[in-house]
């Protein structure tokens, strides 16, 4: 079935430091990705998303490309902030009629000043 | 902005008595999910409903689970008698259609605790 891999956490780093976290896919079909990001307290929001090969998603300074031939969905930042940190999770939903969302471990990224 | 909520935030049960979770989706939202999150583990898919009926479920949502639309507004997931690997995360999402690479909006979930 599908299954997303999400680079291990957590992830300590300091302001201004730049970002990646790794995510790989397998799907059948032809799947959207997404990241989603979740802060304390609060329900997962979308942070960005790519619905076909070599699309890139962006918001807030993080960008992610999807890359088909590497079946990978990395994402990045050049400069991160303190109000960056939170859980990040990249997810994949599949075309193929399926609307639910399989999602990676999820990564914890804690930012110091 | 919209958005999902649900409560409680938190419900603590001993194990083999029934709970009911309660979401509100956003109002115009026709899509409904739930999944859970035990901690330290992933995000894992239970079920999706669309128009009074489950669409798809996974094999975590055995016949201890139960979905309803019991009104036009909340949307409830009920585990009849609940067992100790039954305490997680649980978030409600809704999408106003089923396209696949539409944004589902999440609650903030309610962490069940079963002892």
């Amino acid at each position: 079935g599908d299954s997303v891999t999400q680079m291990e956490g957590p992830v300590t780093l300091s302001e201004e430091a730049f970002l990646t976290i790794n995510c790989t896919y397998t799907a059948t079909g032809y799947p959207s990705l997404f990241w989603y990001v979740q802060y304390p307290g609060e329900g997962l929001q979308l942070l960005l998303k790519a619905t076909k090969a070599d699309d890139k998603g962006s918001n807030k300074g993080f960008e992610a490309t999807y890359r088909k031939e590497t079946t990978s969905f990395h994402l990045e930042k050049g400069s991160v902030q303190v109000s960056d940190s939170a859980v990040y999770f990249c997810a994949l939903s599949d075309s193929q009629g399926a609307q639910k969302l399989v999602f990676g471990q999820g990564t914890r990224l804690t930012i110091n000043p | 902005e919209p958005e999902v909520t649900q409560t409680p935030s938190h419900q603590v049960t001993q194990m083999g008595q029934e709970v009911i979770l309660r979401c509100v989706p956003i109002s115009n939202h026709l899509y409904f999910y739930w999944y859970r999150q035990i901690l330290g583990q992933k995000v894992e898919f239970l079920v999706s409903f669309y128009n009074n009926e489950i669409s798809e479920k996974s094999e975590i949502f055995d016949d201890q689970f139960s979905v309803e639309r019991p009104d036009g507004s909340n949307f409830t997931l009920k585990i009849r008698s609940t067992k100790l690997e039954d305490s997680a995360m649980y978030f409600c999402a809704s999408t106003a259609t089923g396209l696949a690479s539409l944004e589902q909006y999440f609650g903030p979930g309610t962490r069940l605790t079963v002892t």
